[in-house]
């Protein structure tokens, strides 16, 4: 069964600190692996999209990694703003389907 | 990119009654799809619209709650019949264009 498990649930930190979102997913066949942004009250928005080769992408101040083999990906926000309180949604499409799987999400809510 | 817009934005229904919710693209595209969002879960598919045949329903979902309009390849409807408070939930729209998901700014339903 494709599974996206995130972690953690939620998280609070103070404006100017970084964090890091957890993503392992257990979707097979794998194509891509997405991460979306949703302020509250609005639609997901992407972040970024990582291929199977792709490592390491950065969208501003967010940097997407991927480990293929262990079938994990982080999202690294660097500087915090308040702006960046929303939910983090780690979206996997299955190779050949245009169902994704996706995450539950992250909340994250940035104090001042 | 795909700019997607909801209508209503969110409203406030009895049980009983029954609500339509529009979705509008500012593209072409063949396929469109319905999503539910219930409080602090991940979206989960209801259907895929196709212009020009019947939507395509997931498991756990059927036809008579969830009537979904296709007339043309800009535009869909999605009804939700006979609501209860379970139906509560935020409905998104989505599309995939340009290789891309995306998604509308959802209506937001609740349901006393």
């Amino acid at each position: 069964k494709n599974q996206v498990e995130q972690s953690p649930q939620s998280l609070i930190i103070l404006e100017g600190k970084n964090c890091t979102l957890q993503c392992n997913y257990t979707v097979s066949p794998f194509s891509n692996l997405r991460w979306y942004k949703q302020d509250t009250g609005r639609g997901p928005v992407s972040l970024t999209i990582m291929t199977f080769s792709e490592n390491t992408k950065s969208n501003g101040r967010y940097t997407a990694t991927l480990d293929a083999d262990t079938k994990q990906s982080s999202l690294h926000i660097t500087a915090s703003q308040l702006s960046d309180s929303a939910s983090y949604i780690c979206v996997v499409p299955s190779g050949g389907s245009y169902i994704p799987t996706f995450g539950r999400g992250t909340s994250l809510i940035v104090h001042p | 990119s795909a700019v997607i817009s909801q209508k209503p934005s969110r409203d406030i229904c009895q049980r009983g009654t029954s609500l339509t919710i529009q979705c509008q693209v500012d593209s072409q595209v063949t396929m469109m799809f319905w999503y539910r969002q219930q409080p602090g879960q991940s979206l989960t598919l209801i259907a895929t619209a196709n212009q020009g045949s019947e939507a395509t329903y997931e498991s756990g979902f059927v036809i008579d709650k969830f009537p979904i309009s296709r007339p043309n390849l800009t535009f869909s409807t999605l009804t939700v019949s006979n609501m209860s408070p379970e139906d509560s939930s935020i409905y998104l729209c989505s599309v995939v264009w340009g290789g891309e998901q995306y998604f509308g700014p959802g209506t937001r339903l609740t349901v006393t």
